[in-house]
């Protein structure tokens, strides 16, 4: 079966300092990968999405970057956080080109202090 | 552009009534329609979707329709216990199947 698995669970880093997040799945291929972003008390933002290895689209500008360098790999990053970066990462997979939902993971708490 | 609205924004029931949130969608050419519920501090769960050629889903207490013509859906919960609080989010498929657009979210309080 399918699973899929991303760490930290919670982080908090000081402003103007990297950030590496990393999401993996198992028992799928050529998944489509997603990362997202949940303010506190706010909805599901789109930060980027990856339909294959090395193809990464960004959906809105900011500091922060995503890399996919293995098929089953999807990492957010960024090299200097601000305090507006705060907030619930949440990475998804779905099955590419079928009609499936997202299964998220399980999320990692940012605060940037 | 690609847009879900989703209304309302928190509602309250009694315990036992029916709960239903709606969502509208900008793309025709969207074909897929899942809901997501997020408990505190926790991932959004898949917890029913419908594709574009059916009207009508249910899954126990739980159901969905979806008009295309009127590009709207809904969720309707009937039963409410106090477990179905949680922030509930529609999403439509969209930038040609490849991502799930979302809706803002609906914050559901069943009260006893």
């Amino acid at each position: 079966s399918q699973t899929i698995h991303q760490w930290p669970a919670t982080l908090v880093q000081p402003v103007g300092s990297p950030l590496s997040l990393e999401c993996t799945v198992e028992g799928t291929s050529n998944p489509n990968l997603y990362w997202y972003r949940q303010a506190a008390g706010r909805g599901l933002q789109l930060l980027f999405y990856s339909v294959g290895i090395g193809q990464i689209s960004s959906e809105v500008p900011q500091n922060l970057s995503a890399s996919r360098p293995q098929d089953r790999q999807f990492i957010l990053s960024s090299k200097k956080l601000l305090l507006s970066d705060s907030g619930f990462y949440l990475c998804a997979w779905r099955v590419a080109g079928a009609l499936y939902g997202y299964t998220f993971g399980s999320g990692t708490r940012l605060t940037v202090v | 552009g690609e847009n879900v609205e989703q209304h309302p924004s928190t509602l309250s029931v009694q315990e036992g009534d029916s709960a239903v949130i709606k969502c509208t969608y900008s793309d025709s050419a969207s074909n897929y329609f899942p809901w997501y519920k997020q408990e505190l501090g926790k991932r959004p769960q898949l917890i029913i979707d419908i594709r574009s050629n059916v009207g009508e889903k249910k899954d126990q207490r739980i159901a969905v329709t979806l008009n295309k013509t009127a590009k709207h859906f809904s969720l309707h919960i009937t039963e409410t216990q106090p477990e179905d609080s949680a922030v509930y989010f529609c999403a439509a498929l969209t930038g040609g199947g490849n991502k799930l657009t979302f809706g803002t979210g609906t914050q559901l309080k069943v009260e006893l």
